[in-house]
């Protein structure tokens, strides 16, 4: 069975840009969170979907964003970015409320 | 006090020997606990899971579980250079949300 994959892995961005980073979950895994992580803060929870729903959210500001489609696949969103948004952006997927297996992750640098 | 706290690193063992790993947590009504490994470079790997006290053993690794005091283990016996990476403690709070912990760097020597 496949596993996560997320694109793209490597981004480079500029301050106030917007970026679009997408996930597609273990085929029948419903959930899927959005995590980041940074040498500081190590890994910090974004948000959470299942079903097309968002069921749960960290507490990063409104600039982050996400969604999840019919297929389960899902996006997430950063709008005006700023330098500390620079991060490793992973993908989990499970089958219900149990183990979460991430993706490789996004790399985001924004200059 | 943070959610999850790890024993400070890094942690350096001799190949062959046994590496033990600790964590404790703060929200009493955590049910599920999961330790994953990340080597340098890539994204966390799931090793083990627990939701019920008492031992887990899969292989060479072994996750213990106490609710009472809050704390959560993992025992990796006979320790390879292969296991040197970080260990990332992580407990299921408020639904589907994981608190990982800051990570324990593990290096074994041969």
């Amino acid at each position: 069975k496949a596993g996560v994959t997320q694109t793209p892995r490597y981004l480079i961005k500029t301050r106030g840009q917007q970026v679009t980073l997408s996930c597609s979950p273990i085929s029948g895994h419903r959930s899927v969170s959005w995590y980041q992580q940074t040498p500081g803060q190590g890994l910090q929870f974004l948000f959470e979907y299942f079903s097309e729903t968002q069921r749960n959210k960290g507490n990063f500001p409104g600039r982050f964003s996400g969604r999840q489609f019919s297929n389960s696949r899902s996006e997430m969103n950063v709008s005006t970015l700023e330098l500390g948004d620079s991060a490793l952006y992973l993908c989990a997927s499970s089958l219900e409320l149990r183990e979460q297996y991430f993706g490789p992750g996004t790399r985001l640098t924004v200059t | 006090q943070k959610e999850v706290e790890q024993n400070s690193g890094p942690l350096s063992v001799p190949e062959g020997a046994i590496a033990s790993l600790n964590c404790t947590y703060s929200d009493r009504v955590s049910q599920s606990f999961f330790w994953y490994r990340q080597y340098s470079g890539k994204s966390p790997e799931l090793i083990m899971s627990i939701y019920s006290n008492g031992d887990k053993e899969d292989g060479r690794f072994t996750a213990q579980l106490n609710k009472a005091s809050q704390y959560v283990s993992l025992l990796i016996r006979d320790s390879q250079p292969s296991d040197s990476a970080t260990y990332l403690c992580a407990v299921e709070t408020s639904g589907s949300r994981l608190t990982f912990g800051e990570g324990t760097q593990l290096t074994v020597n041969p």
